[in-house]
């Protein structure tokens, strides 16, 4: 069976530092286009970052410099490294595979993981 | 601000018609293809709609999808209380070089 399953989430203070994990099985993280999909409480869906299959990484601009995403292929794992944390950065985190036919940008999220909450506050 | 434009909520009764749009621009919508969200209460988002008008495996046949110019909607036919949920579409921005979603719908079942 596809899944994805995070965690990492806590409770930290401005300023501060956190890494999401995203465990992967039924496929291989490194041969998938990976993303990080974040919610804020009771907010809508924010897109924040991508890994390529060749591991070039893209992020939503309010995230540039701040957050980095990586994978480990040995572990099949997926990792969002979230430094500088913001009260907006406040939000259940998702990681999800783009699934495509033709082209990556014409993709889809699927599946999803539960996600796992990232608070910020002091 | 949500770069893609959706109604904060629609309604209707059991087994009647709803539609969802999603309204964006020539930057993304009008050369993307579009993908559309279910989250249930409490759950993580479930891909509806892929492609414009693509049904995953699973998914019911109530559900379909459609796109127009710079424009997609979500059809819900034969409405079921399972279906009361928050509808989200989403797409690829060339201009912003990632991707947007629409700020969501909130789907209730009278």
């Amino acid at each position: 069976e596809v899944q994805l399953v995070e965690s990492g989430g806590d409770l930290v203070q401005p300023g501060g530092s956190l890494r999401l994990s995203c465990a992967a099985s039924g496929f291989t993280v490194s041969s998938n286009y990976m993303s990080w999909v974040r919610q804020a409480p009771g907010k809508g869906l924010e897109w924040v970052s991508i890994i390529y299959k060749s591991g070039s990484t893209l992020y939503a601009d309010s995230m540039k410099g701040r957050f980095t995403i990586s994978r480990d292929n040995s572990k099949n794992m997926l990792y969002l490294q979230m430094n500088s944390l913001r009260t907006e950065d406040t939000a259940v985190y998702y990681c999800a595979r783009i699934a495509y036919t033709n082209n990556w940008y014409w993709g889809w999220f699927d599946p999803w993981g539960q996600g796992t909450l990232v608070t910020v506050s002091s | 601000q949500s770069v893609l434009t959706q109604p904060p909520s629609a309604s209707g009764t059991p087994g009647q018609r709803v539609t969802i749009s999603c309204s964006g621009s020539s930057s993304n919508i009008g050369i993307n293809t579009v993908s559309w969200y279910q989250q249930l209460p409490r759950a993580a988002p479930k891909v509806l709609i892929y492609s414009n008008n693509q049904r995953p495996s699973g998914v019911p046949d109530r559900f379909s999808g459609s796109k127009s110019g710079t424009s997609a909607s979500l059809a819900i036919s034969g409405l079921q209380s399972e279906d009361e949920a928050d509808y989200y579409c989403a797409t690829w921005d060339d201009s912003l070089n990632g991707w947007v979603f629409g700020g969501g719908t909130k789907v209730t079942v009278l």
